[in-house]
C-alpha cells in the first residue's frame, strides 16, 4: 500500500478483553515497529521485528502485550486481560530496513479501555 | 540507558517568524542518529529531519535546520518562515548506533508549537 495502516483507527473495550491491534507495513518494509502513546506523552518503545522475528522485545510491560508477524508483513498486537491503564494511541511504524534510519508512522490505533 | 528530554512543552511563534526548539539527550555512544519527528493533529508522524552523530555539518532541509553540538549533547530544531502548517507536536528521537545491538528510536516527551496568524 502507499502508507502504514492500522485497523481499527479506534477500538473501545470492557476492563478483562482481549484486544488485537493490525498493522499493514509500507509494501517490502522488513523493519516494523510498535510504539505506545499515551496522552500528552511521547512514543513508548514496546517492540520492533525484522523480517518475522522480534529483535527487540524490552519494551513489552508485561506477559499481557504479545506481538506477531508470521509472514513478515502484516503484525499483530495483541493484549490480554485488558486494563484501563492501556488505555492510548498505538502506533505502528515500519522501515526499508533496520539501517535505513527512517521510520514511516500509521495514524494509531487508539484504544480505550472502559 | 538513553534518555530524551524535551524541555520546552509549548512554544508560540507568529507566522514568518522562526522558532527553536530544543532538545537534548543521554548517551555513552559516539556514533548515533538523531531525528525530529512533526505530529500533526491527525496522529500521523512525518520525519522533518535527520542527523547522523558522524557528520558535523548540520542538517538542513528546507525552512528546518538542527543545531547539533555533539559534546553538549544538544539537537535543537529551527523553523525559519513559520507558517499555519508548521503548528504541531514535534518529536526529538535518538537512535542507536548500528553497533549496539539494537535498532530502537527513544522519543521525548514533545513540544507543541502554536504558530500565531
Amino acid at each position: 500500500g502507499a502508507g502504514v495502516s492500522q485497523t481499527p483507527s479506534n477500538k473501545v473495550t470492557e476492563k478483562g478483553k482481549y484486544v488485537e491491534l493490525r498493522c499493514d507495513p509500507i509494501s517490502g518494509h522488513t523493519a516494523l515497529y510498535w510504539y505506545r502513546q499515551s496522552l500528552g506523552q511521547g512514543p513508548e518503545f514496546l517492540i520492533y521485528f525484522q523480517g518475522t522475528g522480534a529483535a527487540d522485545d524490552s519494551g513489552l510491560p508485561n506477559d499481557r502485550f504479545f506481538a506477531v508477524r508470521p509472514e513478515g508483513s502484516v503484525s499483530t498486537l495483541k493484549i490480554q486481560r485488558t486494563e484501563r491503564g492501556d488505555s492510548a494511541v498505538y502506533l505502528c511504524a515500519s522501515s526499508p530496513t533496520l539501517v535505513a534510519g527512517e521510520l514511516f508512522f500509521g495514524e494509531g490505533s487508539r484504544l480505550t479501555v472502559l | 540507558a538513553q534518555t530524551v528530554t524535551q524541555s520546552q512543552p509549548e512554544m508560540s511563534v507568529q507566522e514568518a517568524e522562526t522558532v527553536t526548539l530544543s532538545c537534548t539527550y543521554d548517551t555513552s555512544e559516539s556514533d548515533y542518529y538523531l531525528f525530529w519527528y512533526k505530529q500533526p493533529p491527525s496522529r500521523q508522524m512525518i520525519l522533518v529531519i535527520r542527523q547522523e552523530a558522524y557528520k558535523q555539518q548540520n542538517a538542513t532541509e528546507n525552512r528546518f535546520s538542527v543545531n547539533f553540538q555533539k559534546a553538549a549533547k544538544s539537537f535543537s530544531l529551527k523553523i525559519s518562515d513559520s507558517q499555519l502548517g508548521d503548528a504541531a507536536m514535534y518529536f526529538c528521537a535518538y537512535r542507536s548506533p548500528t553497533t549496539s545491538g539494537t535498532y530502537k528510536y527513544i522519543f521525548g516527551t514533545g513540544t507543541r508549537l502554536k504558530v500565531l496568524a
